[in-house]
């Protein structure tokens, strides 16, 4: 059983570009939540996805979007990429609607580097 | 607010050596769950353990024991007679559901662990 899979796992992008991160979540999981990880620093939670929808969203501009498919997989876009940006990319799956956190799996994430 | 503090950015350790990883947590929740995640160079988050705040009580699991104690509202993380496979970032992470956080964690920023042979 495959666990979650993000892709690509190394991305170079050029300040003012626009990204596309994709997730593919543990099978069964429903839910999906996006994280940044700048370089030393600990996970930020960008938003989480169930049903299609944005459920809850954290401190993170409009600039990152994100999109669930009927399939439970998804995207994470960037627009208008900054240097900060920069970062390892991490998605969360869970089942149940993500009733418990504890069940969350984490892929190995996506490193974007802008330049 | 809720916060997350590891105050130990980097810890050196020889094999079969002790370790204490320290953690401290705040939240206005008097309903909360802490947790301890594990990240190897490969670079995904291994959940280690989860208390409520309702349950004190210290585990064990193998070369792993957790103290949680509200009075000082920390939470450390203990490996026993180290290995060098524990080498990798230990994450301290809260969930804080009646504060907005019910669908996310909150993580400290890490303390790197290394373990020589």
């Amino acid at each position: 059983d495959a666990g979650v899979t993000q892709s690509p796992t190394h991305l170079i992008k050029t300040r003012g570009q626009q990204v596309t991160l994709r997730c593919s979540p543990k099978s069964g999981h429903d839910t999906v939540s996006w994280y940044q990880q700048a370089l030393g620093q600990g996970p930020q939670f960008i938003f989480q996805y169930y049903e299609e929808e944005e459920r809850q969203r954290g401190n993170f501009p409009d600039r990152f979007s994100g999109h669930q498919f009927p399939n439970y997989s998804s995207e994470l876009n960037v627009n208008a990429l900054l240097l900060g940006d920069s970062a390892l990319y991490l998605c969360a799956s869970s089942p149940r609607g993500g009733r418990d956190i504890a069940e969350a799996f984490f892929g190995q994430g996506t490193r974007l580097t802008v330049v | 607010a809720q916060k997350v503090t590891q105050a130990q950015t980097e810890i050196s350790v020889v094999e079969k050596e002790d370790v204490t990883l320290d953690c401290v947590y705040e939240t206005r929740d008097t309903t909360y769950y802490l947790f301890w995640y594990k990240q190897p160079p490969s670079g995904e988050l291994v959940f280690l353990i989860r208390r409520n705040s309702f349950d004190e009580q210290n585990e064990i699991s193998g070369r792993y024991s957790w103290n949680f104690q509200k009075s000082t509202s920390s939470f450390n993380f203990t490996i026993t007679a180290s290995q060098v496979v524990d080498s990798a970032v230990y994450f301290c992470a809260l969930r804080a559901p009646n504060s907005g956080g019910y669908n996310k964690l909150i993580f400290g920023a890490g303390t790197r662990l290394a373990v020589h042979p």
